[in-house]
């Protein structure tokens, strides 16, 4: 069974430019969450998206968003980069039961750089 | 807020040596609380869960056990591999099918032969 894919690896940007994330989840998996991981703040849960609905959503800006499509794939919009939205953003699809019962399953991430 | 606390790294011992990692949370109600690894270059995968007070997850030879009188759910090992290299983070979950799920900062982890 394929895992959690994200793409690109790794995306170098510039101030003010917009950038798109993709995400596609284990197949099945109906539940798909986006973080971001930062060595000062570590990990921040940025929104998670069930059967194409924004389910959750973390305390980040509005320059922040998502989406699910009807195959559970799911992209993450940023507009207006800044210095500070570098960071390795991460992506994790469940079988959407709720946390406690199905498990995350993390993709290897997109590393972000904003110059 | 509800919160997890980690203690800080990096952690380093020698192989075959005792792993406790500590972590608290602050929490309303009874959250579920996770360990998560990070291996170097990839995303975190779930090492063990606890779903209520007193359980006890284990694998891989980790273990860690809800602890709801001092809000701990420290991860343990008897002894540590090379392999077992990475950064763990503690988590919890809390409000059921609908809430968010809270890390610690991490702790990274180095197991030296």
């Amino acid at each position: 069974k394929a895992g959690v894919t994200q793409t690109p690896r790794y995306l170098i940007k510039t101030r003010g430019q917009q950038v798109t994330l993709s995400c596609s989840p284990i197949s099945g998996h109906r539940s798909v969450s986006w973080y971001q991981q930062t060595p000062g703040q570590g990990l921040q849960f940025l929104f998670e998206y069930f059967s194409e609905t924004q389910r959750n959503k973390g305390n980040f800006p509005g320059r922040f968003s998502g989406r699910q499509f009807s195959n559970s794939r799911s992209e993450m919009n940023v507009s207006t980069l800044e210095l500070g939205d570098s960071a390795l953003y991460l992506c994790a699809s469940s079988s959407g039961g709720g946390w406690a019962g199905s498990p995350l399953h993390f993709g290897n991430g997109t590393r972000l750089t904003v110059t | 807020g509800d919160s997890v606390t980690q203690m800080e790294g990096p952690v380093t011992l020698s192989e075959e040596a005792f792993l406790t990692i500590n972590c608290t949370y602050t929490a309303t109600g009874y959250p579920s609380l996770f360990w998560y690894v990070q291996y170097p270059g990839e995303g975190l995968q779930l090492l063990l869960k606890a779903t209520k007070a007193d359980d006890k997850g284990s694998n891989k030879g980790f273990e860690a056990t809800y602890r709801k009188e001092t809000t701990s759910f420290h991860l343990e090992k008897g002894s540590v591999q090379v392999s077992d290299s990475a950064v763990y983070f503690c988590a919890l979950v809390y409000g059921g099918s609908q809430g968010n799920l809270i890390f610690g900062k991490g702790t990274k982890l180095s197991v030296k032969p």
